[in-house]
This record gives structure tokens, sequence and C-alpha cells, in this order.
């Protein structure tokens, strides 16, 4: 399995600010994912962060809101751009490691408070 | 109607009994099967994958495919108060590429 190391894990920020969430993994992997898990829901994916290209955002999210990085095989960075207390939530940061097939790993998440 | 469907719950099990989880999907092309455990505050943990129709067993776990009916389960036998959690159903189906698609996740309670 692949170990995922995510920070911070946890914030409390002001409305209208931004905060970047990094995402490192101990070993290469094939994709990486961005999830965000509101209060008492299920996983919603926010994007595949693609390597050295623009990140595929799914329906309702927007690279102007959380942009993403991708530098190399093991690292991503993804900011909650201009947040407002809708913001708040956990944001999850997942791998799928090559070798293991299709499985999805998760890093400790970081739970955000918006005020 | 959702891709993957699980009942919310709560399911409330005795300490030493079997708790079932079920999972519907729609996808009849899905090829990849996976149940995670989610302890409250905590980020997702993988618990079982499965990719063929049967049973496979792990420990304590056995998860159960059977593609005609579109449905997977994961069954707990002996189950501890430590079982207590959400238990997150998820596929890959044809349609999502290589991506997992999440079921709404089933909260689990074994009552010492």
């Amino acid at each position: 399995s692949a170990v995922i190391s995510q920070k911070p894990s946890r914030d409390i920020c002001q409305r209208g600010t931004s905060l970047t969430i990094q995402c490192q993994v101990d070993s290469q992997v094939t994709m990486m994912f961005w999830y965000r898990q509101q209060p008492g829901q299920s996983l919603t994916l926010i994007a595949t962060a693609n390597q050295g290209s623009e990140a595929t955002y799914e329906s309702g999210f927007v690279i102007d809101k959380f942009p993403i990085s991708r530098p190399n095989l093991t690292f991503s960075t993804l900011t909650v751009s201009n947040m407002s207390p809708e913001d708040s939530s956990i944001y999850l940061c997942s791998a799928q490691a090559a070798g293991v097939g299709e499985k999805l790993f998760f890093g400790s998440g970081t739970q955000l408070s918006v005020l | 109607q959702k891709e993957v469907e699980q009942n919310s719950g709560p399911l409330s099990v005795p300490e030493g009994a079997i708790a079932s989880l079920n999972c519907t999907y729609s996808d009849r092309v899905s090829q990849s099967f996976f149940w995670y455990r989610q302890y409250s505050g905590k980020s997702p943990e993988l618990i079982m994958s499965i990719y063929s129709n049967g049973d496979k067993e792990d420990g304590r776990f056995t998860a159960q495919l059977n593609k005609a009916s579109q449905y997977v389960s994961l069954l707990i036998r002996d189950s501890q108060p430590s079982d207590s959690a959400t238990y997150l159903c998820a596929v890959i189906g044809f349609r999502a590429g290589n991506m997992l698609t999440f079921g709404g996740g089933t909260r689990l309670m074994v009552k010492p």
C-alpha cells in the first residue's frame, strides 16, 4: 500500500482567505485525486491531479476555486481559494499506487473550518 | 438512481453477531469493488477488494459479489465494538474510467 502524508491536519480560517493543502506519497503512484467529505456525507471527487498538466475537475468544481498542482509523481497540492463557511469540510488526498491495481489509498485528511 | 447505493443505517448488531452490509450499483459493466471502513474523524481505510463473482474471505471479513444482480456485500463475523464505523462501498465502472464511485456509506454500531 501507499503511505500518504497530508498537511495540515486541520485549520481554522477566515472568510475570504485561501488555504493550501499538501499531499506527499511515499512511492510513485499512477493517479492522485482530491476528495471532499462534508459532515455526515460520503466522499465527493473534486478533481484528478495530473502530473505536469492541468487537473481534471468534476462537475461543480472549478480551477479558480480549487487550483491543484502536481509537479511530480509523488506530490500534489490543493488550494481552497476565497473561502466561505460553505467550504468547511474534510479534504482528502488519495492515490492509486503502481503495482496494486486500482486500489485507492487515502491521506489522513484536512479538517477545514471557515469562520 | 444513484450509481452506488447503500442503506445509511445505523445498522445495530450485538457483539459476536454477524453484520451484513449491502451495496447495489447501476453500471452493469462495473469491474472492481471495494469496501472501506471509516471511523469518525478519520480517513477511509481499505479493508476488502473483490473482482469476480463469489466470496472472498479475509479474517473476519467476507466480501460477496453477484454481478448478475449488481450486488456486493460485506459480512463481518464475530462483530466487535471496535468494528463500529461507517462502511463505504466503492465501485469502478466502465463509464467512470479508472475512478472510484462511492456509496453514501452504512453506519454500523456493534453493541457490547
